[in-house]
């Protein structure tokens, strides 16, 4: 098992483009969880799904985030019209349903620049 | 409003020394997590801790559960510049009756100086 993968690890782009990242989790997890995290800050939920479905969203996910995950396997979150301040590092994390003793496993993050 | 306040937000210290960061809320939980994170990294899970006033040792890292289950502590000994890191405490938030996301403190920044 390799853990969780995010790719990529390094985006920089321009104030107003389209970007989408991967997340591929531990292939027997059937919960998946996207972060952000900004500098000096601890990682704040954005949204997650159990296999194909989002369950919950955060109020910080505005209407220029989606994230899918088609078929329950990988997951993708695209930023429509980038702004300076989606500036950050983008965490994602798989788990197992079940009580506090099922761990969480992040990915290393993919840490998007617009400029 | 925070719902996990972590304290201090920054530590600086020299190897060897002994140090204790903290995770506070208002708020009874069921259970709680210690996390550290390295720069480029993701958060890595140290612990769960689930009973009010659990003590668990993970070779020279204490962490303690508050007896009313609204608090913890996390204790290094003697510590090492390998100990370097983001702190993060987190709760489990539920959801319809399982496990849902979790929920971060802001974090303690350690700096273990040789």
């Amino acid at each position: 098992d390799t853990g969780v993968s995010q790719n990529p690890r390094h985006k920089i782009t321009k104030r107003g483009q389209n970007v989408t990242f991967r997340c591929d989790p531990i292939s027997e997890h059937n919960r998946l969880y996207w972060y952000r995290q900004t500098l000096g800050q601890g990682p704040e939920f954005l949204t997650y799904f159990q296999n194909e479905a989002q369950l919950e969203k955060s109020r910080l996910l505005s209407d220029r985030f989606s994230a899918e995950r088609p078929k329950g396997s990988f997951s993708t979150l695209e930023i429509q019209r980038t702004e300076q301040g989606d500036s950050a590092m983008y965490l994602c994390a798989s788990s197992l349903i079940g009580g506090p003793n099922y761990g969480y496993t992040f990915g290393s993050g993919t840490r998007l620049t617009v400029v | 409003t925070q719902l996990l306040e972590q304290s201090p937000q920054f530590l600086s210290i020299q190897e060897g020394e002994n140090l204790t960061v903290y995770c506070n809320s208002s708020s009874v939980f069921s259970s709680l997590q210690w996390y550290r994170q390295e720069p480029g990294e993701g958060p890595v899970l140290l612990v769960t801790v689930v009973t009010g006033g659990e003590v668990k040792k993970l070779k020279r890292l204490t962490f303690q559960f508050g007896d009313a289950r609204k608090d913890s502590s996390l204790h290094i000994t003697a510590a090492q510049p390998g100990d370097t890191g983001l702190y993060l405490c987190a709760v489990i938030m539920n959801y319809g009756g399982s496990q849902g996301n979790l929920i971060f403190g802001k974090g303690t920044k350690l700096s273990v100086k040789p």
